[in-house]
């Protein structure tokens, strides 16, 4: 089955600049994670989507950073604006109630 | 923040031998998974041990956990230089999803050949 697909691989923005990422999750996964690991660092949870309701968004710092999933199927993540320290790779998982599969992930440098 | 604590933090063994990696937590979990991830790549789910298990193998792999002790530890038995990757616990709370997990800060393994 194909995997967790995210776009795009690498992002270098400046400073207070906005950027958006995408991922589209395995067909059939009613479940989405947006997950942000900084470098040297485990993945840390930002938001959960069942469906295309939020589950859980207590780690998404709400002043720059926004998630949707219309429909339930894809989902984009917004950062704006962009700070230095927003710099990671930012990875999206989905599940179907059993293990979790995560994408590539797309890499963001914030200069 | 973070709740499981890798140890050590990077770790570098020959092919063939044995690499152990531990990963204790502080709260109560549902349950304990390890992931696998290779530079520049995405997490790759390894093996899912429950709270009311002690002891799971998979391949090569054995997971033990001790809930008493809130930590757990992967072996990778005949270490191959494929094996080389960051490994990372990650714990599950009670009521929660797959998904829905808080990562350790991980275990850096090298094999060299």
């Amino acid at each position: 089955e194909a995997g967790v697909a995210q776009s795009p691989r690498y992002k270098i923005i400046e400073k207070r600049q906005s950027v958006a990422f995408w991922c589209n999750p395995i067909s059939g996964h009613a479940t989405l994670y947006w997950y942000q690991q900084i470098l040297g660092q485990g993945p840390k949870l930002l938001i959960q989507f069942q469906n295309n309701g939020v589950v859980d968004d207590s780690q998404l710092p709400k002043d720059r950073f926004s998630a949707e999933r219309l429909k339930g199927v894809d989902s984009t993540l917004k950062i704006q604006p962009a700070k230095l320290e927003d710099s990671a790779v930012y990875l999206c998982a989905s599940d179907a109630g059993t293990e979790a599969f995560f994408g590539q992930g797309t890499r963001l440098t914030v200069v | 923040s973070q709740q499981g604590e890798e140890d050590p933090q990077a770790l570098s063994i020959q092919e063939g031998e044995n690499a152990t990696m531990n990963c204790s937590y502080k709260t109560s979990i549902n349950n304990l998974q390890w992931y696998r991830q290779n530079s520049g790549r995405g997490l790759v789910h390894l093996i899912l041990i429950r709270s009311n298990e002690r002891e799971k193998h998979s391949g090569r792999l054995r997971v033990t956990l001790d809930t008493s002790k809130k930590s757990s530890s992967l072996l990778i038995t005949a270490s191959r230089a494929a094996d080389t990757a960051s490994y990372f616990c990650a714990t599950e709370g009670y009521g929660g999803s797959q998904g829905n997990l808080i990562f350790g800060k991980g275990t850096k393994l090298s094999v060299k050949p």
